[in-house]
């Protein structure tokens, strides 16, 4: 069972242009996370999926950030008109559905996409 | 009131000591305490969990100690290894009205552990 595959693993944009983050969660899962890490520090959470609803947005910035899990296909974090204050490492984490008991929604983590913005 | 605050920031071990890393919470919503792994590089990974129904819980040489009265809660290393350098992150989560989830989960600001040999 494949984990948790984000790509690409790095990406490197200039101001102003677009990133797109792809993760595809692990086989079964169905709700899918998003957070973001800066150097030194821990992963702020940005937003929860499940397939074709965002569940919650709270950790989203109100601007240029936007994310989707589509039917078919992986989630993806979109980061419009980047600046150099939006590079970092984002996570996708996913968590299978309803399980119960001890391994309820456990996040497994994807290798993350570091994004540098020049 | 939703953050999860981590120490120290950075420990140094000799190899075969006790590691001991410590998280404290305000969200008494917060009903799942998992700590994570991170190697350079790489992704969080699962170590260990705790719900606070139980004041401790161990797998192998991971032991979580979970004190509900103080809102509390800390990871125990023992027999510490060089391998087990890495950056731990306790986190906090709290189950959704329907209880299918615990949602989005608040991180610590992470330990950085070096064990030397």
């Amino acid at each position: 069972n494949a984990g948790v595959m984000q790509n690409p693993r790095h990406l490197v944009r200039r101001r102003g242009q677009e990133a797109r983050l792809r993760c595809s969660p692990m086989k079964g899962h169905s709700h899918v996370y998003w957070y973001r890490q800066l150097p030194e520090e821990g992963l702020k959470f940005m937003v929860y999926l499940q397939k074709e609803n965002i569940i919650d947005e709270s950790g989203m910035p109100k601007e240029r950030f936007s994310a989707e899990f589509p039917k078919e296909g992986p989630s993806i974090l979109r980061i419009q008109q980047v600046v150099r204050g939006d590079s970092a490492a984002y996570f996708c984490a996913s968590s299978p559905l309803n399980r119960g008991g001890e391994a309820k929604n456990i996040q497994y983590f994807g290798a993350g996409t570091r994004l540098s913005v020049l | 009131q939703q953050q999860v605050k981590q120490s120290p920031q950075s420990l140094i071990v000799q190899k075969g000591g006790i590691s001991i890393i410590n998280c404290a919470y305000e969200n008494t919503a917060f009903d799942y305490f998992p700590w994570y792994q991170q190697f350079p590089g790489k992704g969080p990974a699962l170590l260990i969990a705790i719900r606070p129904d139980v004041s401790e819980k161990k797998e192998g040489r991971f032991t979580i100690s979970f004190n509900k009265s103080a809102k509390q809660f800390s990871l125990h290393i023992m027999d510490s290894q060089p391998g087990d350098s890495a950056t731990y992150f306790c986190a906090a989560g709290s189950t959704n009205a329907g209880g299918t989830s615990y949602g989005k989960l608040t991180f610590g600001q992470g330990t950085i552990l070096t064990v030397h040999p």
